[in-house]
């Protein structure tokens, strides 16, 4: 079976510009979940989906993130105006539910310079 | 203070000795408990849950959980190199928005043959 799958790999962009990444989650999967991972502040929830649904946002660091999920098996993290201080490895994941085992995709490093 | 605290090690541990690596979290009315583990510019894969207080044993990893003292554990009997890698806690939360699930800082083990 595929396990989650995120595009880009890798990005790398200037200040600035727009950053779009996409998350595919496992079939069947109901929760979604966008994580952010940096040497400092370590391993970050930004926001959750449950059946499409953003639940929970309040990790989302300010305007400048937005996340959507227009069915089942999509959904994207957009980054608009990026920074710098944006620089790190961005994690989707899914579950059956949001209080089992998550399954993560291998990641999305994004540099900007 | 964190929701979620871990020694960020490095643990150093000779093969075949015992790794002892413990976590504690703030929010006394948690009721899962995860460990993951993280290989190097991977990601997270899930290795142990436990949800009740007590030990809990899963081939050479043994969970430990102790609600009144808020603190998990994680142990890993006979270490291998292969073994080496940064473990994360993850604690789920239910809040009036969702469940959320906060993960500690990690701490990396290093098993040396």
């Amino acid at each position: 079976d595929a396990g989650v799958i995120q595009s880009p790999r890798h990005e790398v962009t200037e200040m600035g510009q727009e950053v779009t990444l996409r998350c595919k989650p496992i079939s069947g999967h109901n929760s979604l979940f966008w994580y952010r991972q940096t040497m400092m502040r370590g391993l970050e929830l930004l926001i959750y989906f449950n059946n499409n649904v953003p639940i929970d946002d309040s990790g989302m660091p300010e305007d400048r993130f937005s996340a959507k999920m227009p069915n089942a098996s999509f959904s994207t993290l957009k980054i608009q105006p990026s920074e710098p201080r944006d620089s790190a490895v961005y994690f989707c994941a899914s579950s059956w539910t949001s209080a089992v085992e998550l399954f993560f995709g291998e990641g999305s490093r994004l540099t900007v310079l | 203070q964190k929701e979620v605290e871990q020694n960020s090690g490095p643990l150093s541990v000779p093969e075949g000795a015992i790794a002892s690596l413990n976590c504690t979290y703030s929010d006394r009315g948690s009721q899962s408990f995860f460990w993951y583990r993280q290989y190097s510019g991977k990601s997270p894969e899930l290795i142990m849950s436990i949800y009740s207080n007590g030990d809990k044993e899963d081939g050479r990893f043994t969970a430990q959980l102790n609600k009144a003292s808020q603190y998990v554990s994680l142990l890993i009997r006979d270490s291998q190199p292969s073994d080496s890698a940064t473990y994360l806690c993850a604690v789920l939360g239910f809040k009036a928005a969702g469940n959320k699930l906060t993960f500690g800082g990690g701490t990396r083990v290093l098993v040396k043959p």
